[in-house]
This record gives C-alpha cells, structure tokens and sequence, in this order.
C-alpha cells in the first residue's frame, strides 16, 4: 500500500543552520508529494507541493524537489530562523478519486537563537 | 474568512461518556475529514467524507462514527469514550479528494478521557 517515511525527530539546529528533512514514500501510479507544517497549537497548513517527478516545491524559503528514482521529497531550507520552528509533515496523494491524504509521522525542529 | 471551524476545541470527559465534535468549513468544499494526532504517531485518518452523502473509514475508525450533515459540516461521535481515545482531534476539507489540492485543517480539538 501507499505509505510515506520520515526522519525521526527531534532536529535541534541554530540560527541560520542549513535544515534536511528526510522524506521516502511507497506508492503505486503517479503520487503528488506535500510538505505541511504545524506551528505550536495550530493546525496543519500546507508548506509546499510537486505533483509530478522532478518538480520542485518552494515556499517561504523552503524547497523539495519530488525524486521518483529515489521514492523521496526531502525538504530542505538553506539558513533556518527560531520561527521555523514548528512540527513538518511529509504526505502523499495518489491521485485517485475517493482516497485520503497520507501522512508521515512528522518531524519536530527546533531552533535556537 | 473562517475557514474550518471545530467545536469544542477542548473537552474532558469519563470513560463510557459520549461526545460530538462538530466540524464546519464555509470553502464549498466537496471533501472533509477527520484526523487525531498522537505523540509518536503523526496524524492518522479517521473517517473521511469524499462528497455529501458519502463517508468512509480510515486507517482508525474503531470507536467513532461520523455524520456528513450537509455540504458544510462533518461531525465526529464517540459513542463510548474511553482513555485510549485521549487526543487531539482535526477536521479538514478540501475541494476533492485524491487529488493535487491543499487540505485546510481547524486549529483541533483536545480531547482528555479519564
């Protein structure tokens, strides 16, 4: 079935500190690929998207790029801030009418000044 | 712009108790869900509604059942609470299900079963 792995948490990184959030998924046919994060008592919102391989997803200084050779959307941002600081969530779509959302165990950064 | 709204977004009750979640979203969404979010466990999908008049079971069903009232709102029904259902609770919607579109989610909904 379809599943999505993610790096276990949590990341404690500093200002500025170049942030890798590792991604894999499992899926039959042509999956779209999504980063959500969760600030502190909030809901998921959605961070970045690829709906096909090679794409890649940007948004607030964020980037994936969806690696159908290596079944992975890694998320990664070049120098973090203490407001990213927040849980991320890797899940997958696959595509098919009357399916839900799939979401990986999701992964907790901190960051300090 | 509300977006999705849930209600109660905090609630304890006693084991054998039964409660409602009420969940609503003013984006003409065809599709809601419903997840609880656990330490260790990430998000887990419980029921889900793909249009009006449909629902289906998610990965945890046991323990709940759902309502899709109208277009608007998605209710969540614990007919017997006991411990093990101690979470947190969101409600999502989105225009289709199964395809490229954001989930908007509520802010949740804390749920303590002693």
């Amino acid at each position: 079935g379809n599943s999505v792995t993610q790096m276990e948490g949590p990341v404690t990184l500093s200002e500025e500190a170049f942030l890798t959030i590792n991604c894999t998924y499992t899926a039959t046919g042509y999956p779209s690929l999504f980063w959500y994060v969760q600030y502190p008592g909030e809901g998921l919102q959605l961070l970045l998207k690829a709906t096909k391989a090679d794409d890649k997803g940007s948004n607030k200084g964020f980037e994936a790029t969806y690696r159908k050779e290596t079944t992975s959307f890694h998320l990664e941002k070049g120098s973090v801030q203490v407001s990213d600081s927040a849980v991320y969530f890797c899940a997958l779509s696959n595509g098919q009418a009357g399916t839900a959302l799939i979401f990986g165990k999701g992964t907790t950064l901190s960051v300090s000044s | 712009n509300a977006g999705v709204t849930q209600t109660p977004k905090f609630q304890v009750l006693k084991t054998g108790q039964s409660m409602t979640l009420q969940c609503a979203q003013d984006m003409n969404h065809n599709s809601m869900y419903w997840y609880r979010q656990d330490p260790g466990m990430g998000l887990r999908l419980i029921y889900y509604s793909a249009s009006e008049g449909t629902t289906d079971k998610g990965e945890v069903p046991n323990g709940y059942n759902v309502s899709r009232l109208n277009k608007r709102e998605f209710s969540l029904r614990l007919e017997s609470a006991a411990p093990s259902q101690t979470s947190v609770y969101f409600c999502a919607s989105s225009e289709r299900t199964g395809g490229t579109g954001e989930l908007f989610f509520g802010e949740g909904s804390r749920l303590t079963v002693l």
